[in-house]
């Protein structure tokens, strides 16, 4: 398998601008989350969606972000307008239900935003 | 009571020695706490997890001990390596939070040669 794809790795915008941010989970997980880490944060659950639906997005900043699960491969995270307090790496990670307990995530390697 | 506080912020440890990253919790529910590993420029990764019906979980080097009555729960390396140099992530759910993990803020340890 190959993972969690992220893309791109690197984006540089500058404020005002619209950012979309894309991922597509391992096949079969039915859980997917949105991350933001920072220095100063740490690693902050933004969003997370079971079986494409959003489950809980108390970690969405406000409403300049929003994200999306069209379908089981591929979800979006959208900044619009960005700021340069959104500079930061975005994570997405994806789980599966094994019904064992497990609630291991698996991480993509991240995108990292840098607003000026 | 969603708080996982983890300490300390940064360590520094020779090659061989043992560092010890902790971490307390407050929400008596929380049964899974996993430890995550995460590289430079890398995704946060499972490095081993424990459940609170064993006090001692050990996976080759990484030990995770767990002291339900305290609350805390903690990951020690034995003869620690320069490549495991990395930050270390402790992290506490239960089935209530529906696979919504509870993150400390992490440990960047570097193990010097």
């Amino acid at each position: 398998d190959a993972g969690v794809i992220q893309s791109p790795r690197h984006e540089v915008t500058e404020m005002g601008q619209e950012v979309t941010l894309r991922c597509k989970p391992i096949s079969g997980h039915d859980y997917l989350f949105w991350y933001r880490q920072t220095m100063m944060r740490g690693l902050e659950l933004l969003i997370y969606f079971n079986n494409n639906v959003p489950i809980d997005d108390s970690g969405m900043p406000e409403d300049r972000f929003s994200a999306k699960m069209p379908n089981a491969s591929f979800s979006t995270l959208k900044i619009q307008p960005s700021e340069p307090r959104d500079s930061a790496v975005y994570f997405c990670a994806s789980s599966k239900n094994l019904g064992t307990g497990s609630y291991e995530q698996y991480f993509g390697p991240g995108t990292r935003l840098t607003v000026t | 009571q969603q708080q996982v506080k983890q300490s300390p912020q940064s360590l520094i440890v020779q090659k061989g020695g043992i560092p010890i990253i902790n971490c307390a919790y407050e929400n008596t529910a929380f049964d899974y706490f996993p430890w995550y590993q995460q590289f430079p420029g890398k995704g946060p990764a499972l490095l081993i997890a424990i459940r609170p019906d064993v006090s001692e979980k050990k996976e080759g080097r990484f030990t995770i001990s767990f002291n339900k009555s305290a609350k805390q729960f903690s990951l020690h390396i034995m003869d620690s390596q320069p490549g495991d140099s990395a930050t270390y992530f402790c992290a506490a759910t239960n089935a209530g939070n529906n696979r919504k993990l509870i993150w400390g803020l992490g440990t960047s340890l570097a193990v010097n040669p």
